[in-house]
């Protein structure tokens, strides 16, 4: 069954640098999300992404954070420059079309640890 | 926007007994109402949900109900496995649109044996 899988698992980063977190959706999907869980608290939206522009964005999405879909398989989750409060699990999802497009499927996530 | 309430935070059941984990949502225009169970340090993974037009979905020892004008939903686990423990986290989507999912503030089950 296809999976939609993240690189990295981990990463260790300064405050101030820029992280780029990737992303590979599943195949046949056309949307595209970010979610990020602080550990212990529930996950939480960041934005949606369709037809190469964002369609919708939550208000942690801020100018620091940028999403692209560079090539027809990758979708990465660029933050400028990090700040402590950036450490959590970040997911990505993806979903289908037609009548299953509300169905988003989870990656692994990448564990972000800004010190 | 949306909100989902979730409770109990915590619950511990022995092996083989039910477990009923209950949402409410604040928003009427929602009418997508998926359930993930996410395991320790892994992905949630989607374990069955229910659109507004239907008011119960079962799938073998899971089901889901719903109540649109109470706006609640519920998750409810017969002949629980100790496999079944797990961070449940419901949420609430309106469907058709491929918007974002707003979760609830999980459930962390525990089966006893």
């Amino acid at each position: 069954e296809p999976e939609v899988t993240q690189t990295p698992s981990h990463q260790v980063t300064q405050m101030g640098q820029e992280v780029i977190l990737r992303c590979v959706p599943i195949s046949n999907h056309l949307y595209f999300y970010w979610y990020r869980q602080i550990l212990g608290q529930k996950v939480e939206f960041l934005v949606s992404f369709y037809n190469n522009e964002i369609s919708e964005k939550s208000e942690i999405f801020d100018d620091q954070f940028s999403v692209e879909r560079p090539d027809g398989s990758n979708f990465t989750l660029k933050i400028r420059s990090t700040k402590l409060e950036d450490s959590a699990m970040y997911f990505c999802a993806s979903s289908g079309y037609g009548a299953s497009r509300e169905t988003q499927y989870f990656g692994p996530g990448t564990r972000l640890l800004v010190l | 926007g949306e909100n989902v309430e979730q409770h109990p935070s915590t619950l511990s059941v022995q092996e083989g007994d039910s477990a009923v984990i209950k949402c409410t949502y604040s928003d009427s225009a929602s009418n997508y109402f998926p359930w993930y169970k996410q395991e320790l340090g892994k992905r949630p993974q989607l374990i069955i949900d229910i659109r507004s037009n239907v008011g119960e979905k079962k799938d073998q020892r899971i089901a889901v109900t719903l109540n649109k004008t109470a706006k609640h939903f519920s998750l409810h686990i017969t002949e629980t496995q100790p496999e079944d423990s797990a961070v449940y986290f419901c949420a609430a989507s309106i469907w058709g649109s491929a918007r974002q999912l707003t979760f609830g503030s999980g459930t962390q089950l525990t089966v006893l044996p």
